[in-house]
């Protein structure tokens, strides 16, 4: 099995904020690799596919990189909207998500 | 838009089986190319894929639960269904239904509300 551990756990910022979230998986999974949001009471919902892409909808602020086993998501300035829990998944053999990092306000 | 909608009881007893169905709107279940997986989010927050069915009956598994697990879909109805057998306590979660729309990047959109199945007697 591959698995997904991302880092922080949790990550505490400010309005405005550039923030970056790292997910590293056990073994390289190319850029297969989807990156979600998650609100409390809410489903996650699909931010970037193919560790890059952006779904449509989805505000410019949300970026993606990575290939490989290292991957990050960054969001150039924190909008109120943003603090959420952010889950990794990978899609390279079976799919498996990361633990998630729950970002706060500080 | 597609939209999905997980039913199904709240409440199953440990060793019975766990049975949901995902009503699919606004698309058609047998649009070519889409994938229909399951997924289950624990209490603790911890989200995993159980498996997928494509509209022709093809299915895929998460090995882990591969022994105790069926989906099925119903076309007719534009439908599909989870069946878990032999749950425990730790089968308790919040289950989901998905759409994969590109099996080969393997992301899901849009999801259901979530449907919360506690396993208790």
């Amino acid at each position: 099995d591959i698995q997904m551990t991302q880092s922080p756990s949790s990550l505490s910022a400010s309005l405005g904020d550039r923030v970056t979230i790292t997910c590293r998986a056990s073994q390289s999974i190319y850029s297969y690799l989807n990156w979600y949001q998650q609100k409390p009471g809410k489903a996650p919902k699909l931010l970037i596919y193919a560790a890059s892409t952006l779904q449509s909808g989805v505000p410019s602020r949300f970026s993606g990189s990575g290939s490989g086993t290292d991957f990050t998501l960054t969001i150039s300035s924190l909008q109120p909207e943003d603090f959420a829990t952010y889950y990794c998944q990978q899609a390279y053999s079976s799919r498996t998500f990361g633990q998630g990092t729950r970002l706060e306000i500080k | 838009q597609v939209q999905l909608q997980e039913s199904g009881p709240g409440l199953v007893k440990p060793s019975q089986t766990l049975s949901l169905t995902c009503a699919v709107s606004g698309g058609s279940i047998s649009s070519d190319g889409d994938y229909w997986s399951w997924i289950r989010q624990f209490p603790g927050k911890g989200l995993e894929w159980i498996g997928y069915i494509y509209y022709s009956g093809s299915t895929y598994y998460n090995p882990s639960l591969k022994s105790r697990l069926s989906i099925s879909v119903d076309t007719s109805k534009n439908q599909l269904s989870l069946k878990l057998s032999s749950v425990t306590a730790a089968d308790t979660a919040v289950y989901y239904c998905a759409r994969e729309g590109s099996i080969n990047l393997g992301w899901f959109d849009p999801w259901g509300q979530g449907t919360l199945v506690i396993v208790s007697s």
